[in-house]
C-alpha cells in the first residue's frame, strides 16, 4: 500500500489567501485524522472522521478552518483566510482497528 | 481526560549505547503505539503494542496495561535513531481519539 498521501508537501502563501490541504488515506481505513504540529503547541488533533462523518471537530481553532471528507479516499482541510499564526506542519493520518498511520505532512508558511 | 507522560524529556547518547524510554498513562487504554519523528519530520510507526512485548531489530517495546505504562528499548543506538519518540494511546470508550505524550527527544552522537 502507498500509505497516507498528502499534498502539497510545502505551501507558502500570503496572509488572507485560501489554503487547501489534501489527503488520501490508506485504502480500507475507516478513521481519518487531521493534526497540526508547531514548536509551541506540539501535535494537536484538529478533527477526525469515521466512515467519512466528522466525529469531533473541537480541535479546529476557529471558523476559518474547515474540513471535509466527501468519500472514503479523500479529505481536505481548508483555511480561509489564512493568517501567519497558521504556519505549521499539518499531518493527515488514517487508522483501522486502532493502528494509526501518518502521512508525510504539509508544511504551511503564511507570510 | 487521560494524561500521557513520557520520560525522560531529553536523552543524549553515544553511538552504541542502550536506552529505555518510558510512557505512563493515567487510565485504561484500548491501544498504544510508539512513533519516531525523524529529523526530517516524518512520523514513523515503530510499534502497535496494546499489551505484551514486541521486538523489531534493535528496538523492542513492552506494555504492561494493568500498570499503565509502556517501555521502548533501543539497543546499540545509531545516529539514525535521533529524533523525537512519541507514545500515543487510545483511551477506552473514547472512540479512536488518540492522545499523544509530549515526546522524548533523543540525540545519538557519533
Amino acid at each position: 500500500d502507498a500509505g497516507v498521501i498528502q499534498s502539497p508537501r510545502h505551501e507558502v502563501t500570503e496572509m488572507g489567501q485560501e489554503v487547501t490541504l489534501r489527503c488520501k488515506p490508506i485504502s480500507g481505513h475507516d478513521y481519518l485524522f487531521w493534526y497540526r504540529q508547531t514548536m509551541m503547541r506540539g501535535l494537536e488533533l484538529l478533527i477526525y472522521f469515521n466512515n467519512n462523518v466528522p466525529i469531533d471537530d473541537s480541535g479546529m481553532p476557529e471558523d476559518r478552518f474547515s474540513a471535509k471528507m466527501p468519500n472514503a479516499s479523500f479529505s481536505t482541510l481548508k483555511i480561509q483566510p489564512s493568517e501567519p499564526r497558521d504556519s505549521a506542519v499539518y499531518f493527515c493520518a488514517s487508522s483501522r482497528l486502532g493502528e494509526l498511520f501518518f502521512g508525510e505532512g504539509s508544511r504551511l508558511t503564511v507570510l | 481526560g487521560i494524561q500521557v507522560e513520557q520520560s525522560p524529556p531529553d536523552l543524549i547518547l553515544q553511538e552504541g549505547a542502550n536506552s529505555t524510554l518510558r510512557c505512563n498513562f493515567s487510565d485504561s487504554v484500548n491501544n498504544l503505539q510508539w512513533f519516531h519523528q525523524n529529523p526530517w519530520g516524518q512520523l514513523i510507526n515503530l510499534f502497535y503494542i496494546p499489551s505484551g512485548t514486541k521486538q523489531n531489530g534493535r528496538l523492542s517495546a513492552t506494555t504492561v496495561a494493568t500498570e499503565r505504562y509502556s517501555l521502548l528499548y533501543i539497543s546499540s543506538s545509531q545516529t539514525t535513531d535521533s529524533g523525537v519518540y512519541f507514545c500515543a494511546v487510545e483511551p477506552n470508550n473514547y472512540g479512536q481519539n488518540f492522545v499523544f505524550g509530549p515526546g522524548t527527544r533523543l540525540s545519538a552522537l557519533p
